[in-house]
């Protein structure tokens, strides 16, 4: 059983565009949530987080946004920089339970 | 460097042999996590511990695998027998324990079953 899901396997984007990753989840016990990035042959490093409490939390040029009711969240980074080429996993507490991650590729 | 640390970084062994990694935590976090990920798949949960107790070990662990926090610091986790589907990558990640705290990553352990 899939709790989080990353629908979308991969997502390209024009550099200096906005770059939107979504996730669902299906669990409502849920209540935080993180983005982690991962490079091949790396672990993953952590990106932001937001807790259920909030709606938005922003950190430079990354803001997660979470709409509870329809159990979604969603990344922007604005502007993608070539360097954000890389794979995006959302994950949820306790555990930190993961998403099968997209692949998101800026475009030169 | 005061992040996790995962030894060894790359593990090549013959199907049926033992192996064991080691994960060193961030030291004033006393949650540590185990996953494994494989190709094309988010990182599988596998076992936490708070301090030296194990909490939480997922179904999918077969009893050929094992994890021990001792002294409430390291960590380290033992396949025997191995067979050529535990080849993957192991993740280790630590966390204080409360709510709304960062899991932090190491750089994984990557396993080869020949």
């Amino acid at each position: 059983d899939q709790q989080v899901k990353q629908n979308s396997p991969s997502l390209s984007v024009q550099e200096g565009r906005i770059s939107i990753l979504n996730c669902d989840y299906t669990n409502s016990m849920f209540d935080y949530f993180l983005w982690y990035k991962k490079y091949p042959a790396e672990g993953p490093t952590f990106l932001i987080s937001i807790s259920s409490i909030k709606d938005k939390n922003e950190d430079g040029r990354f803001t997660v946004f979470l709409n509870k009711s329809a159990k979604h969240l969603s990344l922007h980074i604005v502007p993608s920089q070539p360097g954000d080429s890389a794979v995006y996993f959302c994950a949820a507490m306790e555990k930190l339970t993961f998403g099968t991650g997209t692949r998101l590729t800026i475009i030169p | 460097d005061t992040g996790v640390s995962q030894d060894p970084r790359h593990k090549i062994t013959k199907r049926g042999q033992n192996v064991t990694f080691r994960c060193d935590p961030i030291s004033e976090h006393n949650r540590l996590y185990w996953y494994r990920q494989t190709l094309g798949q988010g990182p599988e949960f596998l076992t936490y511990f708070q301090n030296e107790a194990q909490l939480e070990k997922s179904r999918l662990l077969s009893d050929r695998f094992s994890a021990e926090r001792p002294k409430g610091s390291f960590s380290t986790l033992e396949i025997q027998r191995t067979e050529q589907g535990d080849s993957a990558m192991y993740l280790c990640a630590s966390r204080r324990s409360g709510e709304n705290t960062e899991a932090f990553f190491g750089q994984g352990t990557r396993l080869t079953v020949v």
